[in-house]
């Protein structure tokens, strides 16, 4: 059973930049969250995709954007970069049909942002 | 609004003695509660749920609705314990969790 693979693993941006950070969910697993998790603080929930559409969302603004595509894999889009946005992006897949909350994660993505 | 507090960042106790990490939480509806572990270089993992009742790796968590607390506890610390605890809450109708700040656990020998 393959787990959650994101990519890249670490990546340096600048102030105004776009990003694009990659989530391979874990098999038979149809649904993906996204989490940021700054320094010294617990994972903040971004959004959740099911079956490719989204499926709530957390207290970020819209130029945080995502997709699911048909394989069920993810991208997490972030444009115009603040420096506040440096932390760990991680991406969490699990199944409707699993227990509720039970969240597999991937290792992250580290976003620094100059 | 959902909250979740986890008051200690580091909590230092000696192999053998017991162990207490704090959650309170905040949320209007019916809670339902977790307690995730980040071992040292792993990921992110699911220790326990309060809906099952269940003891894992000797841990064990209790929702108190009047306290509305969710306390980790195990009675004898062991050095593979060591690591960094997240309780979390369960929101938005989905697998929206909630995350508190973390503790990290370290047991000395």
């Amino acid at each position: 059973e393959t787990g959650v693979t994101q990519s890249p693993t670490h990546l340096i941006k600048t102030r105004g930049q776009q990003v694009t950070l990659r989530c391979s969910s874990q098999s038979g697993h149809n649904t993906v969250s996204w989490y940021q998790q700054a320094l010294g603080q617990g994972p903040q929930f971004i959004f959740q995709y099911y079956r490719e559409e989204e499926n709530g969302r957390g207290n970020f603004p819209p130029r945080f954007s995502g997709l699911q595509f048909p394989n069920y894999s993810s991208e997490l889009n972030v444009n115009a970069l603040e420096l506040d946005d440096s932390a760990l992006y991680l991406c969490a897949s699990s199944t409707g049909q699993g227990i509720a909350g039970e969240l597999f994660f991937g290792e992250g993505s580290r976003l620094t942002v100059l | 609004a959902q909250r979740v507090t986890q008051p200690e960042k580091l909590l230092s106790v000696f192999k053998g003695a017991p162990v207490e990490l704090k959650c309170n939480y905040s949320y209007s509806g019916s809670p339902e509660l977790f307690w995730y572990v980040q071992y040292s270089r792993q990921r992110l993992q699911l220790l326990l749920r309060h809906i099952s009742r269940e003891s894992i790796k000797g841990f064990t968590a209790d929702l108190n609705k009047g306290e509305t607390s969710f306390h980790l506890k195990k009675p004898f610390a062991q050095e593979e314990d060591s690591a960094m605890y997240y309780c979390a809450l369960l929101t938005g109708g989905g697998n929206k969790l909630t995350f508190g700040t973390g503790t990290q656990l370290k047991v000395e020998l």
